[in-house]
């Protein structure tokens, strides 16, 4: 069975760090892209950042909301991928998604695969 | 940044009546526009990718169409199990974008 499941969420201080992970299982994680996106409660979802696989040299995308505060990474070894969020603001609260990007010959990736979301809310 | 405007923002209808979606981006992104559908508590589901592919598993009752600017989505007959809220989203740049989403009601 193709699965995400991510951990790491929590109540954090705004300017705090949190460190969010997300296992796979089922595929070959080394040959996809995978990306975070994030719903604040009772909001639309916002895409938080990207990193594309071997193959495109592991490089990097982020919103502009989080770039130079968050950090995404995978270890292909431990089919998992993380989400280093540091100088956190209240809004950052959210639910954060782990998804996999498609791989569809000739085609851009979408999300085809979700977890279930990990729980960040930042508040003093 | 690409802006992807998603109309309408509620929508009530009834089992077996054909609902349409319309999504609109701020400048054109080819074909590369996904709908995902999301119910309360869990997380968004594929659809529709590429504007009008049918994702695996998806019944057929959901179909997309549209290029350049202007995209919809149908549901030709709708379901009890169809009430949730679809969301569109483009990978043509980055950032990537969703749009604001369409809640499905129970007429």
């Amino acid at each position: 069975e193709v699965r995400l499941v991510e951990s790491g969420g929590g109540l954090v201080q705004p300017g705090g760090s949190l460190r969010l992970s997300c296992a796979a299982s089922g595929f070959t994680f080394s040959d996809h892209y995978m990306d975070w996106v994030r719903q604040a409660p009772g909001k639309g979802l916002e895409w938080v950042a990207r990193t594309r696989n071997k193959a495109n040299s592991y490089t990097t995308e982020y919103a502009a909301s989080v770039k130079g505060r968050f950090t995404i990474s995978r270890d292909d070894s431990k089919n998992s991928l993380d989400l280093q969020m540091n100088s956190l603001k209240t809004e950052d609260t959210a639910l954060y998604y782990c998804a996999r990007g498609s791989i569809i010959l000739g085609s851009r990736p979408s999300f085809d695969i979700w977890g279930q979301g990990t729980m960040v809310t930042v508040s003093s | 940044d690409i802006q992807m405007t998603q109309s309408p923002s509620t929508l009530s209808a009834s089992v077996g009546d054909r609902v349409t979606i319309t999504c609109r981006a701020s400048q054109s992104i080819s074909r590369w526009l996904a709908w995902y559908q999301q119910k309360p508590g869990k997380a968004p589901k594929l659809l529709i990718y590429e504007a009008s592919n049918l994702e695996s598993g998806v019944p057929s009752r959901f179909s997309g169409s549209g290029s350049g600017t202007e995209f919809t989505l149908t549901i030709s007959s709708l379901q009890p199990d169809d009430f949730a809220t679809y969301y569109c989203q483009h990978y043509d740049s980055y950032p990537l974008t969703f749009g604001g989403g369409t809640k499905v009601e129970i007429k």
